[in-house]
């Protein structure tokens, strides 16, 4: 079956960085993203990986290996603003998206 | 977890026609249903937000004569996409959750392709 796979919830420290997993199991890879959702609101899209190697964007960077069916998103100096879940979604060889759970993330002052 | 399906994955139609999309929550109670539109590397524009037994909720810019919104169920909303254009070709995502401000599960979405 197709799986993604993603913590829970993480807590950080504001100014600090967090770096939130994401394990997929799916058929086919036609590439991955990560979205930030705050309560209430739609999703907003962050990145788009579909090669190895790693993304940045400001604050935020996404890294991505193929082989290891395993990406990253990294978040650097912290605010608060970013408290938000973190969606991993997967496109697979048929152009559907395959969803995590999502990340809530906490921080803290 | 908490299972989105949406039917069916994908569709060509002709322009003028009128294409309906299903959203179905299989494992949950969903009183609140949303429907995005998403452009290729792009945010999820949000289209409208249905409550079981209600009227959807539309945003400001989307059609509600155009985009037709059923959620007669507590686990089943549509979407009827009516008299397509090549511009309203787009993949449409449809989440669910259990009250209108909880946790949202997303479907695969739907791959619309008007010619």
């Amino acid at each position: 079956g197709q799986n993604i796979d993603q913590p829970t919830e993480m807590t950080a420290t504001e100014g600090a960085i967090v770096q939130i997993n994401c394990t997929y199991q799916t058929s086919g890879f036609n590439g991955l993203f990560w979205y930030q959702q705050h309560a209430g609101e739609a999703p907003t899209f962050l990145s788009y990986n579909v090669l190895d190697g790693l993304e940045e964007k400001g604050r935020f960077s996404s890294f991505l290996s193929r082989s290891k069916g395993y990406s990253y998103l990294l978040l650097k100096e912290l605010q608060m603003k970013d408290s938000a879940s973190y969606l991993c979604a997967v496109m697979d060889s048929n152009y559907q998206l395959i969803w995590g759970a999502g990340t809530k993330l906490i921080i803290k002052p | 977890g908490a299972v989105v399906s949406q039917h069916p994955s994908r569709v060509i139609c002709k322009s003028g026609t009128s294409v309906k999309i299903e959203c179905r929550s299989l494992d949950f109670q969903a009183t609140t249903m949303f429907w995005y539109r998403q452009f290729p590397k792009q945010s999820l524009m949000l289209m409208a937000t249905s409550n079981e037994g209600s009227k959807a909720t539309y945003e400001q810019g989307v059609e509600k004569d155009k985009f037709l919104i059923n959620h007669a169920s507590l686990t089943l909303s549509t979407l009827t996409v009516t008299s397509a254009h090549p511009e309203d070709s787009s993949f449409y995502i449809c989440s669910a959750s259990e009250t209108e401000f909880s946790e949202q599960y997303f479907g695969p979405g739907t791959r619309l392709t008007v010619t």
